[in-house]
């Protein structure tokens, strides 16, 4: 039973190019969570997403930031025309039912995709 | 305003003594409390998790106690490891939003030899 897989693991982009950052659940998780964090700091939130869902992407910047859950396929994080302050680590989580729901339930955590703009 | 603040900020403690970390928060209305940790480079893995009810969970050498009265948490870390040398960071999820969670800030913790 794999665990969240999430790829790449490290990903260099030049500053105005593309970053896709891709991640697939655990197996039975229909819950997808994306998080940032910057060196030293701690995590923060950026969007929940259900399959084919955007539940809340309040923590996402407005601009270059988007993220898709498709019916088939890994959970994507895109960030367009990247620049320098987007260099972070990016993790993703994924949890069998909504958060709250039917009681408290985990976030497994996948090992994380870092991006580095140059 | 939901916060969640941890203390100490860092803590260096020798290999075999026991440490003590302190979480207190302010979400409302609370349904439960995490404790993960993290380790440099790597995702958070879950250590504990405790609803309303429970004020106490252990899991191998961590015991997290929760007092939702006075809205405080600690994690007891007993005869440290060098292996233990991580983030330690506080997750609390309120019932209003369900679904997100509010995230410490961590405790950088580490063992010497």
């Amino acid at each position: 039973n794999a665990g969240v897989m999430q790829n790449p693991r490290h990903l260099v982009r030049r500053r105005g190019q593309e970053a896709r950052l891709r991640c697939s659940p655990m197996k039975g998780h229909s819950h997808v969570y994306w998080y940032r964090q910057l060196p030293e700091e701690g995590l923060k939130f950026m969007v929940y997403l259900q399959k084919e869902n955007i539940i809340d992407e309040s923590g996402m910047p407005k601009e270059r930031f988007s993220a898709e859950f498709p019916k088939e396929g890994p959970s994507i994080l895109r960030i367009q025309q990247v620049v320098r302050g987007d260099s972070a680590a990016y993790f993703c989580a994924s949890s069998p039912r909504r958060q709250g729901q039917s009681g408290a339930n985990v976030l497994t955590f996948g090992a994380g995709s870092r991006l580095t703009v140059l | 305003k939901n916060q969640v603040e941890q203390s100490p900020q860092s803590l260096i403690i020798l290999e075999g003594k026991n440490c003590t970390l302190q979480c207190n928060y302010t979400v409302s209305p609370f349904s439960n409390l995490r404790w993960y940790k993290q380790d440099t480079g790597r995702g958070p893995v879950s250590l504990t998790i405790m609803t309303f009810s429970e004020n106490t969970k252990s899991n191998g050498r961590y015991t997290a106690t929760l007092d939702a009265d006075t809205k405080q948490s600690s994690l007891h870390i007993t005869a440290s490891q060098l292996s233990d040398s991580a983030s330690y960071i506080c997750v609390v999820s309120s019932m209003d939003s369900n679904y997100q969670l509010i995230w410490g800030a961590g405790t950088k913790l580490i063992i010497k030899p």
